[in-house]
């Protein structure tokens, strides 16, 4: 059982480039996130889906589009990656409803360089 | 503004108690998680309250008091393995899940 798997670990880009973040979940489950994780700091949540076909913005969606073509794949896109977009990031998954536990993947760590 | 406050750092020693503490000022409240993350992996579920008081799994428990804005989280017969950082999240008044930035504990032998 996989679970959550994200797609790359890891990634190096250089300013201006754009990239797309995969992350795909076997668990059929309604919700999926797309958070930031920097030092110091809480998780921020970018963008996130309550179910196929619909997406919604999270606390800080600049620079950042994602598509919930398939239930089970949610990806996050980079337009024109910024250094400041250096961070790591996770996928999440739930049941439906926001009291459901999130279930996360590794995490893709990316620099922009 | 919403905010939540969890201690940076712990030290604790193996085989001890520890308490790590979360208070929060936000729009409402719906519900709390607690989550375990290792350093370099995922987050991973520990613990939901809604209700005031105590829930114990194992040797985890974590406690509630809507009233206070506060909650803990207890670990019990530290072992080594439970070095990681612990993070609390609470579900505000538009369902929306606020992070804190986690308390990193440090199991000493």
């Amino acid at each position: 059982n996989a679970g959550v798997t994200q797609t790359p670990k890891f990634r190096v880009l250089k300013t201006g480039q754009s990239m797309t973040l995969l992350c795909a979940q076997d668990m059929n489950h309604e919700y999926m996130y797309w958070y930031r994780q920097d030092p110091g700091m809480g998780l921020r949540l970018i963008h996130y889906s309550v179910g196929e076909g619909t997406t919604a913005k999270g606390e800080v969606p600049d620079g950042y589009n994602v598509s919930r073509l398939k239930k089970q794949n949610f990806l996050l896109g980079l337009e024109s990656a910024a250094p400041s977009q250096t961070s790591v990031y996770f996928c999440a998954s739930s049941e439906q409803g926001e009291h459901q536990p999130q279930h996360f993947g590794d995490g893709t760590r990316l620099s922009i360089l | 503004g919403q905010n939540i406050d969890q201690p940076t750092e712990m030290t604790a020693t193996e085989g001890a108690i520890v308490q790590i503490n979360c208070t929060y000022q936000t729009s409402g409240f719906n519900g709390l998680f607690w989550y375990q993350q290792h350093a370099g992996e995922a987050p991973t579920f520990l613990s939901y309250n809604v209700l005031d008081g105590l829930e114990e799994k194992g040797r985890f428990s974590s406690f509630l008091s809507r009233s206070k804005g506060y909650s803990y989280l207890l670990l019990k017969e530290l072992q080594m393995k439970d070095s990681a950082s612990y993070l609390c999240a609470v579900i505000d008044s538009n369902y929306q899940l606020i992070w804190g930035a986690g308390t990193k504990l440090i199991i000493k032998p």
